[in-house]
């Protein structure tokens, strides 16, 4: 069965300090992979997307960036976090466009 | 561009009574439609989903939904709520040929004792 991680489950970090969120999937090959951000009463935000190993697509364009070294890992950054990066970060995977996205459970980011 | 409407950023219903959550979207041509529910501080779960096959659709937990194209609506439903549905849940849709997922707002579903 397919199972997907994310890492950490919640982070506390400076304002102008770096991040690095990662998320893999396990059980599954090529899977179209996803970012999203939820802060508190905004809904959930897409950042990026990515269909395949060194494809990323940007929905939102700010100071994260994201990666896909290997076909089931997706790597969220940034070089100097903004206290408005704060937020539920959920990284989802699916088989396709047309199927449903599984999520993973999310990191609590707090930006100080 | 493709849009998705939640009807009621709160929802408040008592333990028994049926639920409504209301859902639109923007699409000439029917997409694929989803229903997932988030627990506090958890992931999202999906719930159910169209994909043509049928316009009404039953979910995980007794929930259901009905595709009604000439509304373009998605709503779900449950007959009698329960404590344990306390959550938030988003309804999404996939455009046909588009590669993501958008979602709505949510709504959150609060339980009355």
């Amino acid at each position: 069965s397919q199972t997907i991680h994310q890492w950490p489950a919640t982070l506390v970090q400076p304002v102008g300090s770096p991040l690095s969120l990662e998320c893999t999937v396990e059980g599954t090959s090529n899977p179209n992979l996803y970012w999203y951000r939820q802060a508190a009463g905004r809904g959930l935000q897409l950042l990026f997307y990515s269909v395949g190993i060194g494809q990323i697509s940007s929905e939102v364009p700010q100071n994260l960036s994201a990666s896909r070294p290997q076909d089931r890992q997706f790597i969220l950054s940034s070089k100097k976090l903004l206290l408005s990066d704060s937020g539920f970060y959920l990284c989802a995977w699916s088989l396709d466009s047309f199927s449903e996205q599984f999520f993973g459970p999310g990191t609590r980011l707090t930006v100080l | 561009a493709q849009s998705v409407t939640q009807l009621g950023s709160h929802v408040s219903v008592s333990e028994g009574a049926l639920v409504l959550l209301r859902c639109n979207y923007s699409s000439s041509v029917p997409p694929y439609l989803f229903w997932y529910v988030q627990y506090p501080n958890q992931g999202l779960q999906l719930l159910l989903k169209y994909t043509s096959a049928a316009t009404l659709v039953k979910g995980i937990n007794g929930f259901e939904a009905e595709f009604k194209k000439s509304e373009t609506s998605f709503h779900l439903t449950k007959p009698s709520a329960h404590m344990s549905d306390a959550a938030e849940y988003f309804c999404a849709v996939t455009p046909v040929g588009d590669d993501k997922i958008i979602f709505g707002k949510g709504t959150r579903l609060h339980i009355l004792p």
